[in-house]
Protein backbone atom coordinates (compact mmCIF):
# COMPACT_ATOMS: atom_id res chain seq x y z
CA UNK A 1 0.00 0.00 0.00
CA UNK A 2 0.87 3.45 -0.08
CA UNK A 3 2.73 4.80 2.79
CA UNK A 4 5.25 7.69 4.21
CA UNK A 5 6.99 7.35 7.10
CA UNK A 6 9.06 10.01 9.10
CA UNK A 7 10.96 10.97 12.19
CA UNK A 8 8.47 13.05 14.43
CA UNK A 9 11.07 15.40 15.71
CA UNK A 10 14.47 16.89 15.29
CA UNK A 11 16.43 19.29 17.51
CA UNK A 12 19.81 21.14 16.50
CA UNK A 13 20.73 24.53 17.60
CA UNK A 14 21.12 27.38 15.69
CA UNK A 15 24.00 27.57 12.61
CA UNK A 16 24.03 23.89 12.63
CA UNK A 17 22.80 21.71 9.78
CA UNK A 18 19.41 19.60 9.81
CA UNK A 19 18.66 16.49 8.77
CA UNK A 20 15.24 15.10 7.93
CA UNK A 21 15.08 11.50 6.85
CA UNK A 22 11.15 9.87 5.05
CA UNK A 23 11.07 6.92 3.47
CA UNK A 24 8.11 5.74 1.09
CA UNK A 25 6.71 2.66 0.25
CA UNK A 26 5.28 3.14 -3.81
CA UNK A 27 8.38 2.73 -6.32
CA UNK A 28 6.25 4.37 -9.20
CA UNK A 29 6.26 7.93 -7.21
CA UNK A 30 7.11 10.59 -9.66
CA UNK A 31 7.61 13.16 -7.66
CA UNK A 32 8.71 13.51 -4.03
CA UNK A 33 8.47 16.53 -2.12
CA UNK A 34 8.98 18.51 1.45
CA UNK A 35 6.07 20.85 2.12
CA UNK A 36 6.69 23.08 5.16
CA UNK A 37 4.20 24.21 7.71
CA UNK A 38 4.54 27.02 10.54
CA UNK A 39 2.04 27.24 13.79
CA UNK A 40 -1.80 27.80 12.45
CA UNK A 41 -0.69 27.91 8.64
CA UNK A 42 -0.84 26.02 5.69
CA UNK A 43 1.39 23.71 4.20
CA UNK A 44 3.61 25.46 1.55
CA UNK A 45 6.24 23.54 -0.98
CA UNK A 46 9.44 24.17 0.18
CA UNK A 47 11.37 21.58 -2.85
CA UNK A 48 10.83 18.33 -4.64
CA UNK A 49 12.41 15.98 -6.81
CA UNK A 50 12.14 14.43 -9.85
CA UNK A 51 12.28 10.79 -9.12
CA UNK A 52 15.04 9.96 -11.99
CA UNK A 53 17.43 12.66 -10.24
CA UNK A 54 19.70 11.61 -7.00
CA UNK A 55 20.04 14.87 -5.74
CA UNK A 56 18.89 18.21 -5.91
CA UNK A 57 20.27 21.71 -4.77
CA UNK A 58 18.22 24.95 -4.05
CA UNK A 59 20.55 27.59 -1.59
CA UNK A 60 20.40 26.09 2.11
CA UNK A 61 18.38 23.26 1.05
CA UNK A 62 19.93 19.51 -0.09
CA UNK A 63 17.83 16.89 -1.41
CA UNK A 64 18.75 13.05 -1.57
CA UNK A 65 16.89 10.45 -3.53
CA UNK A 66 18.25 7.08 -2.52
CA UNK A 67 15.47 5.54 -4.80
CA UNK A 68 16.63 1.51 -4.57
CA UNK A 69 15.85 2.37 -0.41
CA UNK A 70 12.96 4.33 -1.24
CA UNK A 71 14.21 7.21 0.98
CA UNK A 72 14.16 10.86 0.52
CA UNK A 73 15.80 13.46 2.97
CA UNK A 74 16.05 17.17 3.31
CA UNK A 75 19.28 19.20 4.54
CA UNK A 76 18.44 22.46 6.12
CA UNK A 77 22.49 24.05 6.27
CA UNK A 78 22.87 26.73 8.80
CA UNK A 79 19.75 26.43 10.11
CA UNK A 80 18.02 29.39 11.75
CA UNK A 81 15.38 29.79 14.30
CA UNK A 82 13.00 30.26 11.75
CA UNK A 83 13.34 27.12 10.16
CA UNK A 84 11.42 25.67 13.06
CA UNK A 85 8.40 24.08 12.05
CA UNK A 86 7.13 21.31 10.87
CA UNK A 87 8.80 19.05 7.75
CA UNK A 88 6.35 16.93 5.65
CA UNK A 89 7.62 14.49 3.32
CA UNK A 90 4.96 13.47 0.43
CA UNK A 91 5.12 11.38 -2.65
CA UNK A 92 2.97 11.64 -5.79
CA UNK A 93 1.40 8.06 -7.12
CA UNK A 94 -0.97 7.23 -9.63
CA UNK A 95 1.31 9.37 -12.37
CA UNK A 96 1.10 12.69 -9.93
CA UNK A 97 -2.41 12.42 -9.52
CA UNK A 98 -2.44 11.68 -5.59
CA UNK A 99 -0.20 13.07 -3.05
CA UNK A 100 0.38 11.04 0.16
CA UNK A 101 1.84 12.85 3.44
CA UNK A 102 3.94 11.75 6.08
CA UNK A 103 3.27 12.29 9.35
CA UNK A 104 5.74 15.71 9.57
CA UNK A 105 8.68 16.40 11.54
CA UNK A 106 9.16 18.99 13.74
CA UNK A 107 11.62 20.99 13.61
CA UNK A 108 12.93 22.66 16.97
CA UNK A 109 15.66 25.52 16.47
CA UNK A 110 17.56 26.25 19.91
CA UNK A 111 19.08 30.17 19.87
CA UNK B 1 -1.79 36.39 -6.87
CA UNK B 2 -4.27 35.50 -4.16
CA UNK B 3 -4.03 32.37 -2.36
CA UNK B 4 -6.52 29.65 -1.50
CA UNK B 5 -9.25 30.99 0.70
CA UNK B 6 -11.31 29.15 3.09
CA UNK B 7 -13.70 30.02 5.89
CA UNK B 8 -14.37 30.07 8.70
CA UNK B 9 -10.81 29.82 10.60
CA UNK B 10 -11.99 28.44 13.66
CA UNK B 11 -15.21 26.81 14.64
CA UNK B 12 -16.67 24.95 17.98
CA UNK B 13 -19.79 23.60 17.86
CA UNK B 14 -21.60 20.42 19.89
CA UNK B 15 -21.24 16.10 18.88
CA UNK B 16 -24.10 15.76 16.51
CA UNK B 17 -24.25 19.30 15.41
CA UNK B 18 -23.51 19.69 12.20
CA UNK B 19 -20.75 22.67 10.16
CA UNK B 20 -19.49 23.70 6.98
CA UNK B 21 -16.56 24.96 5.64
CA UNK B 22 -15.85 27.15 2.52
CA UNK B 23 -13.06 27.33 0.03
CA UNK B 24 -12.16 29.28 -2.86
CA UNK B 25 -9.05 27.93 -4.73
CA UNK B 26 -6.76 29.79 -6.78
CA UNK B 27 -7.93 31.55 -10.12
CA UNK B 28 -7.54 28.75 -12.45
CA UNK B 29 -6.91 25.94 -10.97
CA UNK B 30 -8.92 23.01 -11.85
CA UNK B 31 -7.90 20.74 -9.31
CA UNK B 32 -9.73 21.03 -5.73
CA UNK B 33 -8.47 18.94 -2.66
CA UNK B 34 -9.85 18.70 1.02
CA UNK B 35 -7.86 17.24 3.66
CA UNK B 36 -8.56 16.38 7.31
CA UNK B 37 -5.55 16.97 9.75
CA UNK B 38 -5.87 15.49 13.03
CA UNK B 39 -3.37 17.06 15.73
CA UNK B 40 0.20 15.09 14.92
CA UNK B 41 -0.71 13.41 11.82
CA UNK B 42 -0.17 14.42 8.44
CA UNK B 43 -2.85 15.22 5.95
CA UNK B 44 -5.26 12.88 4.80
CA UNK B 45 -7.28 13.22 1.53
CA UNK B 46 -10.98 13.35 1.68
CA UNK B 47 -11.82 14.52 -1.66
CA UNK B 48 -10.47 15.44 -4.56
CA UNK B 49 -12.35 17.31 -7.28
CA UNK B 50 -11.20 17.66 -11.22
CA UNK B 51 -13.40 20.53 -12.24
CA UNK B 52 -16.82 19.89 -10.59
CA UNK B 53 -16.48 16.32 -10.72
CA UNK B 54 -15.13 13.99 -7.96
CA UNK B 55 -12.35 11.94 -9.11
CA UNK B 56 -11.42 10.31 -5.64
CA UNK B 57 -13.54 10.22 -2.67
CA UNK B 58 -12.35 7.03 -1.17
CA UNK B 59 -11.37 8.58 2.33
CA UNK B 60 -14.83 10.63 2.83
CA UNK B 61 -16.83 9.21 5.38
CA UNK B 62 -20.06 9.49 3.89
CA UNK B 63 -22.39 8.69 6.07
CA UNK B 64 -21.63 12.00 7.40
CA UNK B 65 -19.57 13.99 5.36
CA UNK B 66 -20.57 15.81 2.17
CA UNK B 67 -18.55 17.76 -0.25
CA UNK B 68 -19.73 19.87 -3.85
CA UNK B 69 -17.56 22.04 -6.24
CA UNK B 70 -20.43 24.07 -8.12
CA UNK B 71 -19.37 25.74 -11.32
CA UNK B 72 -15.89 24.26 -10.73
CA UNK B 73 -14.71 26.82 -8.40
CA UNK B 74 -15.82 27.38 -4.68
CA UNK B 75 -16.21 24.51 -2.48
CA UNK B 76 -18.18 23.52 0.89
CA UNK B 77 -17.33 20.55 2.82
CA UNK B 78 -20.25 20.13 5.30
CA UNK B 79 -20.13 17.57 8.28
CA UNK B 80 -23.55 16.52 9.84
CA UNK B 81 -23.62 15.23 12.03
CA UNK B 82 -20.94 15.76 14.01
CA UNK B 83 -18.40 13.51 16.37
CA UNK B 84 -15.61 14.32 18.89
CA UNK B 85 -12.80 12.49 16.19
CA UNK B 86 -13.92 14.96 13.79
CA UNK B 87 -11.79 17.26 15.58
CA UNK B 88 -9.11 18.46 13.27
CA UNK B 89 -7.96 20.79 10.73
CA UNK B 90 -9.42 21.09 7.40
CA UNK B 91 -7.33 21.74 4.75
CA UNK B 92 -8.86 22.97 0.98
CA UNK B 93 -5.27 22.89 -1.60
CA UNK B 94 -6.07 23.31 -5.19
CA UNK B 95 -3.36 22.95 -8.04
CA UNK B 96 -2.72 23.68 -11.75
CA UNK B 97 -2.70 20.88 -14.32
CA UNK B 98 1.73 21.03 -13.96
CA UNK B 99 4.35 18.61 -14.37
CA UNK B 100 5.13 19.11 -10.88
CA UNK B 101 1.29 18.71 -9.00
CA UNK B 102 2.57 21.02 -6.29
CA UNK B 103 -0.87 21.63 -4.23
CA UNK B 104 -1.58 25.11 -3.29
CA UNK B 105 -2.72 24.98 0.36
CA UNK B 106 -5.46 27.04 2.02
CA UNK B 107 -4.43 28.45 5.92
CA UNK B 108 -7.36 25.58 6.98
CA UNK B 109 -10.29 25.29 9.09
CA UNK B 110 -9.96 24.50 12.81
CA UNK B 111 -12.85 22.23 13.81
CA UNK B 112 -13.69 21.35 17.55
CA UNK B 113 -15.73 18.97 18.79
CA UNK B 114 -17.53 19.60 22.06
Amino acid sequence: GEDVEQSLFLSVREGDSSVINCTYTDSSSTYLYWYKQEPGAGLQLLTYIFSNMDMKQDQRLTVLLNKKDKHLSLRIADTQTGDSAIYFCAESIYGGFKTIFGAGTRLFVKA
Amino acid sequence: EAGVAQSPRYKIIEKRQSVAFWCNPISGHATLYWYQQILGQGPKLLIQFQNNGVVDDSQLPKDRFSAERLKGVDSTLKIQPAKLEDSAVYLCASSALTYTGELFFGEGSRLTVL
